[in-house]
């Protein structure tokens, strides 16, 4: 399985709702990676879990709540958003010692309403 | 800081094409070098990369070759075809966990 999946691909939400994303990868790999990309953009780093602890968190706003359970999975918590946090939701994943091999998933497109 | 400057789109060729899309870096130490590729709808693929200088990395007919002297890692490509109609990313990584992208160029291939 050289994949990372992410759920769902689409996602409306309020701005009172609480929703979260979900990435997983079964590649072995330690690092997962959560990034914010605008249209004709390149991705922001937001959040980068290593062997499951929070090592970098780009000064996110505490609506935007990480986390990761286990090796394979990534989830982001989603509350109270604003709709200029419409993007697309991009999870990524690397090799153990290798952090410059990123393997992104398809992404989640989510509007806030 | 560390950054990468990459040319602004769009590209529009017609099918076999020579491409060329134009990337320079600024980093200090020895940064390894990739360009992405991002399909409509798609999340980003990893298309080549180069860890040292005078590396030439290749994939799907793309090749660029990272040019210290220049601090540059060019993007070229033969022929292209209208499948290769994506947004391309140059990036450098200086070790840890940070990326550094360029703004992507966007390539339209016509028939």
């Amino acid at each position: 399985d050289t994949e990372v999946t992410q759920t769902p691909k689409h996602l409306v939400m309020g701005m009172t709702n609480k929703k979260s994303l979900k990435c997983e990868q079964h590649m072995g790999h330690r690092a997962m990676y959560w990034y914010k990309q605008k249209a004709k953009k390149p991705p922001e780093l937001m959040f980068v879990y290593s062997y499951e602890k929070l090592s970098i968190n780009e000064s996110v706003p505490s609506r935007f709540s990480p986390e990761c359970p286990n090796s394979s999975l990534l989830n982001l918590h989603l509350h109270a958003l604003q709709p200029e946090d419409s993007a697309l939701y991009l999870c990524a994943s690397s090799p153990p010692g290798q952090a410059y091999e990123q393997y992104f998933g398809p992404g989640t497109r989510l509007t806030v309403t | 800081g560390d950054s990468v400057t990459q040319m602004e789109g769009p590209v529009t060729l017609s099918e076999e094409a020579c491409l060329t899309i134009n990337c320079t870096y600024t980093a200090t130490g020895y940064p390894s070098l990739f360009w992405y590729v991002q399909y409509p709808g798609e999340g980003l693929q990893l298309l080549l990369k180069a860890t040292k200088a005078d590396d030439k990395g290749s994939n799907k007919g793309f090749e660029a070759t990272y040019r210290k002297e220049t601090t540059s890692f060019h993007l070229e490509k033969g022929s292209v075809q209208v499948s290769d109609s994506a947004v391309y990313f140059c990036a450098l990584d200086t070790g840890g966990f940070k990326t550094i992208f360029g703004a992507g160029t966007r390539l339209f291939v016509k028939a």
